[in-house]
């Protein structure tokens, strides 16, 4: 069964601080991946996903198949950065689209 | 612009209730989902259809059940509330093709069952 894990639920840092949100999955087949994000009163929307290999607001995500992660990175984070973000993964040959449990991200001033 | 639109904003339904919330999308996606979303579990996976009256379980179908009669409307139905029930339903859609392709959320109903 395909399966995201974020395992921090809540990160703190202060603006400026690199910031790092991990993304494990368990999939054996070459995946989809994607960053959601959800910023405060706003619906769930997409951040990057792992096939466009771009930096998004800052952030990138590299696909790591031997470590089965997606790790979300940004080098200098921004207070308007602070939201929920959910690792999203999508198996070849289905349409399932699954979710991990979120992290949730505050950049203080 | 994409939109994905749910019926209700607030819902408040007493115990034992069947309970329809409505989804519905303008961009002829094929794919369509029902999640719900509770702090510290998530985005939880109901149920999802890839085209017309096609429906697969997610992870926690237990207590729910689908209908797509249209392609542009996901209705999800809580055969019987109950306050364990009570929780964000997000609704989402995607297109089939290409690969990769972006869900699209809707603003979320928040029910809660007394």
């Amino acid at each position: 069964a395909q399966r995201v894990t974020q395992p921090e639920k809540l990160l703190s840092v202060f603006k400026g601080a690199p910031v790092e949100l991990k993304c494990n999955y368990s999939y054996s087949g070459s995946p989809e991946l994607f960053w959601y994000v959800q910023y405060s009163r706003q619906r769930l929307q997409l951040l990057l996903r792992h096939i466009s290999r771009e930096s998004i607001k800052g952030f990138t995500a590299d696909l790591n198949k031997g470590e089965t992660s997606f790790h979300l990175k940004k080098p200098f984070a921004q207070e308007e950065d602070s939201a929920m973000y959910y690792c999203a993964l999508k198996k070849g040959g289905s349409e399932k689209l699954v979710f991990g449990k979120g992290m949730k991200l505050t950049v203080n001033p | 612009d994409v939109k994905v639109t749910q019926s209700s904003r607030y819902l408040v339904k007493r115990t034992g209730e069947k309970v329809f919330l409505e989804c519905v999308q303008d961009m002829d996606h094929e794919n369509m989902f029902w999640y719900r979303q509770d702090p510290g579990l998530g985005l939880r996976l109901i149920y999802f259809s890839y085209d017309v009256k096609m429906k697969e379980k997610g992870d926690i179908p237990e207590g729910y059940s689908v209908s797509r009669e249209k392609k542009e409307r996901f209705s999800l139905i809580l055969e019987s509330a109950s306050t364990n029930q009570t929780s964000m339903y997000l609704c989402a859609s995607r297109p089939g093709w290409p690969q990769n392709t972006e869900a699209f959320f809707g603003q979320g109903t928040r029910l809660t069952v007394v």
